[in-house]
C-alpha cells in the first residue's frame, strides 16, 4: 500500500509569483485535504477535494485554489505569493463519503517566500 | 466557535516517568476526535480515532480516552524516541470533512 506523497520537498519563491504543490493521495482513497501549518502552530484547513470537486474550504483567500484529478491526486495552487504565506503544506488523503473520517498526511512541502 | 485546546504546551520527563497529555474541545457535535505524532520538518503520523465518551484506545505506551470534554493521552513509562509533538484534531458533526486541530504539545523525553 502507497503512502500518501507530495512534492516538491522544499520551495524558494519570490512576493507576487505563484506556486503549485502537488499530492497523491493513499492507494484506495478518493478525498483530499490540504492544510497550512505556520511554525509552532497546528494545521489550519485550506480546502477539500472529493472525487474531483470542492468539498469545503476553510477561512482563506480566493488565490489559494486547488484541483482534484481523476487519479484522486491533487494540486494546490497559490497566487500573488505573500510573506505571511511562508509555512509547511500539508496533504492528507483519506476514505471520503462517510466511509471513514481518518485523514493520513504526507510528509509535507516547506515553502519559504522572501 | 469550534475550538481545540492543548496543554501543557511542553512537557520534559525523564524515561520511565509517565504522564498525561490533555486536549480540550468546543465543538458543534463531534464526529471524531484524532491524535497525530509530528516529529520536526514531517507531517502528523496518525495515532488514534475517537467517536464516543468513554472509549479508549491504546498502542504500545499509549493510550488515548475520551470524555465529553476533553481527551487525555496517556503515556506509560516513555522512552527518548517518544519526544515529539502531538497534535489533538476534531472533526465537528456536519463538517465537510475538516479536521481542528490545537497547537500540539511538545514532548521531551530524557535518558
Amino acid at each position: 500500500e502507497t503512502g500518501v506523497t507530495q512534492s516538491p520537498t522544499h520551495l524558494i519563491k519570490t512576493r507576487g509569483q505563484q506556486v503549485t504543490l502537488r499530492c497523491s493521495s493513499q492507494s484506495g482513497h478518493n478525498t483530499v485535504s490540504w492544510y497550512q501549518q505556520a511554525l509552532g502552530q497546528g494545521p489550519q484547513f485550506i480546502f477539500q477535494y472529493y472525487r474531483e470537486e470542492e468539498n469545503g474550504r476553510g477561512n482563506f483567500p480566493p488565490r489559494f485554489s486547488g484541483l482534484q484529478f481523476p487519479n484522486y491526486s491533487s494540486e494546490l495552487n497559490v497566487n500573488a505569493l505573500e510573506l505571511d504565506d511562508s509555512a509547511l503544506y500539508l496533504c492528507a488523503s483519506s476514505l471520503g463519503g462517510g466511509v471513514s473520517y481518518e485523514q493520513y498526511f504526507g510528509p509535507g512541502t516547506r515553502l519559504t517566500v522572501t | 466557535e469550534d475550538q481545540v485546546t492543548q496543554s501543557p504546551e511542553a512537557l520534559r520527563l525523564q524515561e520511565g516517568e509517565s504522564s498525561s497529555l490533555n486536549c480540550s474541545y468546543t465543538v458543534s457535535g463531534l464526529r471524531g476526535l484524532f491524535w497525530y505524532r509530528q516529529d520536526p520538518g514531517k507531517g502528523p503520523e496518525f495515532l488514534f480515532t475517537l467517536y464516543s465518551a468513554g472509549e479508549e484506545k491504546e498502542k504500545e505506551r499509549l493510550k488515548a480516552t475520551l470524555t465529553k470534554k476533553e481527551s487525555f493521552l496517556h503515556i506509560t513509562a516513555p522512552k527518548p524516541e517518544d519526544s515529539a509533538t502531538y497534535l489533538c484534531a476534531v472533526q465537528p458533526g456536519g463538517s465537510q470533512g475538516n479536521l481542528i486541530f490545537g497547537k500540539g504539545t511538545k514532548l521531551s523525553v530524557k535518558p
